[in-house]
């Protein structure tokens, strides 16, 4: 079975720091994609970075990078220089290629910034 | 167009109602999702269309009835529910690929079931 792990319900960060959410997951299919998506209180979710599990080196889309670690398991969100329309609530995710219409999610992490 | 476009954006129905949420996305995408969202939980899918055909139906109970009439649209029956039922439901879609294709939201409907 597949389980994706967020431990933080919920996090501070200053404006202009950085931070990082973490994630940790279990699967036994050794192909699998890992997403990060952020939810603003509109609702909407909007995605963030992609790592699949074969690629070598990290992810980064700007000021979002995510931290790979294939051996622990996992994959956390490193957000730099936060703003204060980085908060919101963000959701690990993860798909294996066996049944890859499926897309599971962790329980998520409600990042503030503070002024 | 890289939107996933949902009406209503609000919805509140009584038990005996009959409604439909509707989703929409010209983008080509072949797999086409529903999923339910409580309050300060993670989505939680429902449904799944692939090539217009119901591929993964997540033991919903039957007063959601989903339909894909053509590969740009998506609806949710809505009929006889509960208040438990009251959620964010979110559309979604994403080209039929590898697990690297990432699904695209819409910003959901916001249903309340007096």
């Amino acid at each position: 079975a597949q389980k994706i792990t967020q431990t933080q319900p919920g996090m501070f960060v200053q404006e202009k720091e950085a931070v990082t959410l973490d994630c940790t997951y279990d699967t036994s299919d050794p192909s699998y994609g890992l997403f990060w998506y952020k939810q603003p209180s509109s609702g909407e979710m909007i995605f963030l970075i992609y790592q699949g599990s074969y690629d070598q080196q990290n992810a980064t889309e700007g000021r979002y990078s995510l931290n790979f670690q294939k051996a622990r398991k996992s994959a956390n969100l490193v957000i730099s220089a936060s703003q204060l329309g980085d908060s919101a609530m963000y959701f690990c995710a993860m798909r294996i290629q066996t049944g890859a219409n499926n897309l599971f999610f962790g329980t998520g992490t409600r990042l503030t910034v503070i002024p | 167009d890289t939107e996933v476009t949902q009406t209503p954006k609000h919805l509140v129905m009584g038990m005996t109602n009959k409604k439909s949420l509707k989703c929409e996305q010209h983008m080509g995408h072949r797999a086409m999702y529903w999923y339910k969202q409580k309050a300060k939980k993670p989505p939680e899918l429902m449904f799944v269309y692939s090539y217009e055909k119901l591929s993964i139906n997540e033991s919903v109970p039957s007063r959601f009835s989903p339909e894909c009439p053509n590969s740009s649209l998506l609806n949710l029956h809505l009929h006889a529910l509960q208040p438990e039922d009251s959620a964010l439901y979110l559309c979604a879609s994403r080209p039929l690929g590898g697990v690297n294709e990432k699904l695209f939201f819409g910003s959901g409907t916001q249903l309340s079931v007096l």
